[in-house]
């Protein structure tokens, strides 16, 4: 069974900077890609960010280019996103979701989510 | 960037009822739409891929159709636990955009 469990959600403060990891189980982890999205406070869904299998393909919503970073580490089965310069737009639930594949950016699985929270 | 109008916004239904929404994307997207499902406090769930695909384990009550710019869900015989938000997501080009959102209520 498809496990995914993200870490890493806090109450920061503006400016700061803030890495959410996804741990992976239950599955072939090299084999897939992996995304990132994030619902705000009474939001609908938003992309934030894929990576493919082998690190090859990288991509991030036009709102966190330049200041996010999304890595995997395949010995670990674990995937990070580093947020830097957060700001009161970034909080939001963050989910760790699995590809359908390498990269088809159909999300077959979700995890539950981790809660970042950007205030002073 | 792709983006995604979903309508409505807003449906109620009964169950029972078959209900429609309709997802429209700015640029041609061939069938790379995706359909998801989310309830609150639950992670979302996949239930069409690629316009018309069902997803393994998702009811055949669940259909999906469109290719290009416009694309529609459609459950039928509507049951309890189908009161839910769903969002369209295009699969085609970088950013992966998610439509709005169209939460279905019980009437």
């Amino acid at each position: 069974e498809v496990h995914l469990v993200e870490s890493g959600g806090t109450l920061v403060q503006p400016g700061r900077s803030l890495r959410l990891a996804c741990a992976a189980s239950g599955f072939t982890f090299d084999n897939y890609g992996f995304h990132w999205v994030r619902q705000a406070p009474g939001k609908g869904l938003e992309w934030v960010s894929g990576i493919s299998w082998n690190s090859g393909k990288i991509a991030y919503a036009d709102s966190v280019k330049g200041r996010f970073t999304m890595s995997r580490d395949n010995a670990r089965k674990s995937v990070y996103l580093h947020m830097t310069s957060l700001s009161a737009e970034d909080t939001a639930l963050y989910y760790c979701a699995k590809d359908r594949a390498q990269w088809l950016a159909i999300i077959a699985h979700w995890g539950q989510g981790t809660l970042v929270t950007v205030s002073s | 960037d792709i983006q995604m109008t979903q309508s409505p916004s807003s449906l109620s239904a009964s169950v029972g009822d078959r209900v429609t929404i309709t997802c429209r994307a700015s640029q041609r997207i061939s069938s790379n739409l995706n359909w998801y499902q989310h309830k609150p406090g639950k992670a979302p769930k996949l239930l069409i891929y690629d316009a018309s695909s069902l997803q393994s384990g998702v009811p055949s009550r669940f259909s999906g159709s469109g290719s290009g710019t416009d694309f529609t869900l459609s459950i039928s015989n509507l049951q309890p636990e189908d009161f839910a938000t769903y969002y369209c997501q295009q699969s085609s080009r970088t950013p992966h955009t998610f439509g709005q959102g169209t939460k279905l209520e019980i009437k």
